[in-house]
């Protein structure tokens, strides 16, 4: 088990172009986040998957991001159109939970993170 | 709506000293409470999990405690060192989500 991997670890883009970025969980993990940091604050939440269903959108997920986790196993988290107050690190975490609507007890496991830079 | 607080918000010790990290929280209900610690410019490294009907765990030098019904959890690394510099955050569960703090710069001098 390699842990939680993403890719690609650093992006520098203009204003203005799509980007998309792809987290592989750890295997046989149902649960999947997708997280923001900027400098000097704590993560804030993004959205999540249990398997392949998305159940939770924060309202920090504009109309211009997107993310899917088609077979559910890896994620992908598309920006489209980016503006610079984009420009922050994208974690993805993943954990095991018993059941399906049972809550979430388990350890979270993240990422390195892709450090996303918008000119 | 939860809301995790660290303090302090840096910390500058030299090697050796024993220290303990604070971190609260305003909704008491919360499945689970989880310590981090980040390195600049890396991902999250799990260090401890407390379970909420737990009152604390340990690993290696570290201890994690939790009161829920004050909403507090300390973190206390014994015998720092040089190694131990990184931010450290707390994060807790009220429902599917992980809500965590700004977190707590430990820097580590010889």
């Amino acid at each position: 088990d390699t842990g939680v991997s993403q890719n690609p670890r650093h992006k520098i883009t203009k204003r203005g172009q799509n980007v998309t970025f792809r987290c592989d969980p750890i295997s046989e993990h149902n649960r999947l986040y997708w997280y923001r940091q900027t400098l000097g604050q704590g993560p804030e939440f993004l959205t999540y998957f249990q398997n392949e269903a998305q159940l939770e959108k924060s309202r920090l997920l504009s109309d211009r991001f997107s993310a899917e986790r088609p077979k559910g196993s890896f994620s992908t988290l598309e920006i489209q159109r980016t503006e610079q107050g984009d420009s922050a690190m994208y974690l993805c975490a993943s954990s095991l939970i018993p059941g399906y609507g049972t809550p979430n007890t388990g350890e979270l496991f993240f990422g390195e993170g892709s450090r996303l830079t918008v000119l | 709506k939860q809301e995790v607080t660290q303090i302090p918000a840096a910390l500058s010790v030299p090697e050796g000293e024993n220290l303990v990290l604070n971190c609260s929280f305003t909704d008491s209900a919360i499945y689970n409470l989880q310590w981090f610690r980040q390195d600049p410019g890396k991902g999250l490294t799990s260090l401890l999990l407390i379970q909420s009907s737990q009152r604390e765990q340990t690993s290696g030098r570290l201890n994690a405690s939790l009161d829920k019904s004050s909403g507090r959890s300390t973190l206390y690394i014994a015998a720092s060192q040089p190694g131990d510099s990184a931010t450290y955050l707390c994060a807790t569960y009220n429902t599917d989500k992980l809500i965590f703090g700004t977190g707590t710069r430990l820097q580590v001098f010889p």
